[in-house]
């Protein structure tokens, strides 16, 4: 089975400051997608940003860049300019490109420090 | 928008009740996923249903069962609730290779 790994369960970064958030995953597949999705303190679970696999050009959402390593098996979440908003758990998800099963990471709490 | 309802917010629920968990999408979407969340395991996935009447197994089913008679539905049971099943449940929809939206969650407290 995939595994998705989220080697920081706790991050803080300064209010307008950058944070990079990594993940990890296990794959034998060549063609899948990769996520980052947030939970604020209400639950809701939002997508951050999307990546697809084939796509060798690091996807980018406002403040929201990914580095994406497909060799490395390595998907890190850069957030730019930090924002109070931003405080949250991340999780990063993979999606084969077969069958309907997403696997997550174990998450990554962010704490945003004015 | 996509939306996701469930059922409730938070319940609470005795030892051995039988507890209804429902999901709701607006969208159409033909997949609908059931996980439970606890701190430092992430969310597993219990069970996932791709049509109406089909359901598969997740990576943690033991202790639930699943319904979806309409496609915009999806319902976790917990037949006889126990403690080890306090969680945060989450229900999410999506079509097929898109992201996955999620409800807000149902915090369960089996006492």
């Amino acid at each position: 089975a995939q595994t998705v790994t989220q080697s920081q369960p706790e991050m803080s970064v300064q209010e307008a400051e950058t944070v990079t958030l990594s993940c990890t995953y296990d794959t034998s597949e060549s063609d899948y997608y990769l996520f980052w999705y947030k939970q604020p303190p209400s639950r809701q679970m939002i997508l951050v940003i999307r990546q697809e696999a084939y796509k060798q050009q690091n996807a980018t959402e406002n403040r929201f860049s990914v580095n994406f390593q497909k060799a490395a098996k390595s998907f890190s979440l850069k957030i730019s300019d930090s924002q109070l908003g931003d405080a949250a758990m991340y999780f990063c998800a993979y999606d084969a490109n077969t069958g309907n099963q997403f696997y997550f990471g174990t998450g990554t709490s962010l704490t945003v420090i004015p | 928008d996509v939306k996701v309802t469930q059922s409730s917010r938070y319940l609470v629920k005795r030892t051995g009740e039988k507890v209804f968990l429902e999901c709701v999408q607006d969208m159409d979407h033909e997949n609908m996923f059931w996980y439970r969340q606890d701190p430092g395991l992430g969310l597993r996935l219990i069970y996932f249903s791709y049509d109406v009447k089909m359901k598969e197994k997740g990576d943690i089913p033991e202790g639930y069962s699943v319904s979806r008679e309409k496609k915009e539905r999806f319902s976790l049971i917990l037949e006889s609730a126990s403690t080890n099943q306090t969680s945060m449940y989450l229900c999410a929809s999506r079509v097929q290779r898109e992201t996955q939206y999620f409800g807000p969650g149902t915090r369960l407290l089996v006492l």
